[in-house]
């Protein structure tokens, strides 16, 4: 357990509302990921970060922004939901533990836009 | 960019061994992983490989690497009940800032 939790845990929400999902972790991890998960894609990297207020985007960025303030929250947001975004969203820190760069998720984020 | 395939299902019965395959194109990958993920649940880190090795075992898996084919095999012997899960590999390349490539999945499905 590499103390990471997401929340909120389910969310459904309307075409075009924002929405903002929070992964905290309690162990200072310096590098934060959001992946999506899609039956046949597996997990797709969104944006990661590596420090405070350091971000970059991953390989599905569009539509979606993230926020790093403090070392311990990592927050994706949709500032306009489409129902191409319905999709369970995980968050992952890197323990880059010596030099061998596992990563470790939270639980996820299943995300309804009706 | 890396691209990571893997089989989309696989059944065994219980008390067989599982064999779930993996390919990846880059072969500068350092380090390869395997991730298990139950339903509704994250995903657990199993076990995973460094690229100057042939081969890892830990308890019942197997991981096993051929650098030249670039495939990586996730053994399991003694398949329970409890291994029906989605398995994930994943790749690390140097230089990628710690990022990972995934593979589709590989749903696992164990039978009595």
């Amino acid at each position: 357990d590499a103390g990471i939790t997401q929340s909120p845990r389910h969310k459904v929400t309307e075409t075009g509302t924002p929405v903002t999902l929070r992964c905290h972790q309690t162990e200072n991890h310096r590098y934060m990921y959001w992946y999506r998960q899609d039956p046949g894609h597996g997990l797709r990297l969104i944006h990661y970060s590596y420090g405070v207020k350091d971000t970059d985007k991953g390989e599905v960025s569009d539509g979606y922004s993230v926020s790093r303030s403090k070392t311990e929250d990592f927050l994706l947001t949709l500032e306009s939901a489409t129902s191409s975004q319905t999709s369970v969203y995980f968050c992952a820190i890197s323990a880059v533990q010596g030099s061998t760069y596992e990563q470790y998720f939270g639980p996820g984020t299943r995300l309804t836009v009706t | 960019g890396e691209d990571v395939e893997q089989s989309l299902f696989l059944s065994v019965r219980e008390g067989d061994s599982s064999v779930i395959n993996c390919t990846y194109t880059d072969s500068s990958s350092t380090y390869l992983y395997w991730y298990k993920q139950e339903p509704g649940a994250g995903l657990q880190l199993l076990t995973y490989i460094f690229s100057n090795m042939d081969m890892k075992q830990d308890q019942r898996l197997t991981v096993l690497l051929n650098k030249k084919d670039k495939h990586l095999s996730l053994r399991i012997a003694d398949t329970q009940t409890g291994d029906s899960a989605i398995y994930f590999c994943a790749v690390h390349k140097t230089g990628t800032a710690s990022k990972l490539t995934f593979g589709t999945g590989t749903r696992l499905q164990v039978t009595l």
